[in-house]
């Protein structure tokens, strides 16, 4: 079946602009999560979602970053007013849930690369 | 916070020599997972390790979780030109969640063939 697929791959900007990055989960998955990955660094942790309700955005940087999953399915990382440390890979990741006691596999998608002038 | 360190950053191996990287989480983890992302790719999947001591075999990858549930180690045999990628050890936590993912740096691999 289709994996997590993720719009645009790519995306310049510039300092200052608002960008939208928008990740589909694969079918079935309620659980979605956000990660960004920086050059020669691992997944770096956002928002998770369970459903329609972020169940834990502790990893935002700050309140220019923001994310929603209005009818728990796709979801889309908005960040305001970019700056140049935004430049990375915004990485989704999806699964089946996120249950007690247990680490479902998350399955990535190929990520959109940010990069703000 | 959780820490997760991972040895060496760097591996540049001969094709057929032996490959190892090593990971260590500065918290106990419940669980540990290795993802393998090749250069220009994303992260996938290769194996979840859950027991303290297990070790476990996919192919030429040979996994180990200690006995502390705090390190693991991923071993490949004869390595192949296929194997380079960067490998990613994972360890859920912050805050008691199962779900937060909590990644190493990771270990680049190259394969000279």
């Amino acid at each position: 079946g289709a994996g997590v697929s993720q719009t645009p791959s790519n995306k310049v900007t510039e300092k200052g602009k608002y960008v939208e990055l928008r990740c589909d989960p694969i079918s079935g998955h309620t659980a979605l999560y956000w990660y960004r990955q920086s050059l020669g660094q691992g997944p770096e942790f956002l928002i998770y979602f369970q459903g329609t309700g972020a169940a834990d955005d502790s990893g935002l940087p700050n309140d220019r970053f923001f994310a929603v999953r209005p009818e728990g399915s796709v979801s889309t990382l908005k960040i305001q007013r970019t700056e140049r440390g935004d430049s990375a890979v915004y990485l989704c990741a999806s699964s089946l849930a996120s249950r007690a006691g247990r680490t479902d596999t998350q399955y990535f998608g190929p990520g959109t690369r940010l990069t703000v002038l | 916070g959780q820490q997760v360190m991972q040895i060496p950053q760097y591996q540049h191996v001969q094709e057929g020599e032996d490959f190892t990287t090593y990971c260590n989480s500065s918290t106990t983890l419940s669980n540990i997972q290795w993802y393998k992302q090749r250069p220009g790719g994303h992260p996938v999947f290769l194996i979840q390790l859950v027991k303290s001591g297990e070790v476990k075999k996919q192919k030429r990858l040979t996994f180990q979780f200690g006995e502390a549930k705090k390190n693991s180690s991923l071993h490949i045999t004869a390595t192949q030109t296929t194997d380079v990628g960067t490998y990613f050890c994972a360890g859920p936590g912050g805050g008691g969640s199962n779900y937060k993912l909590t990644f190493g740096k990771g270990t680049l691999l190259t394969v000279n063939p």
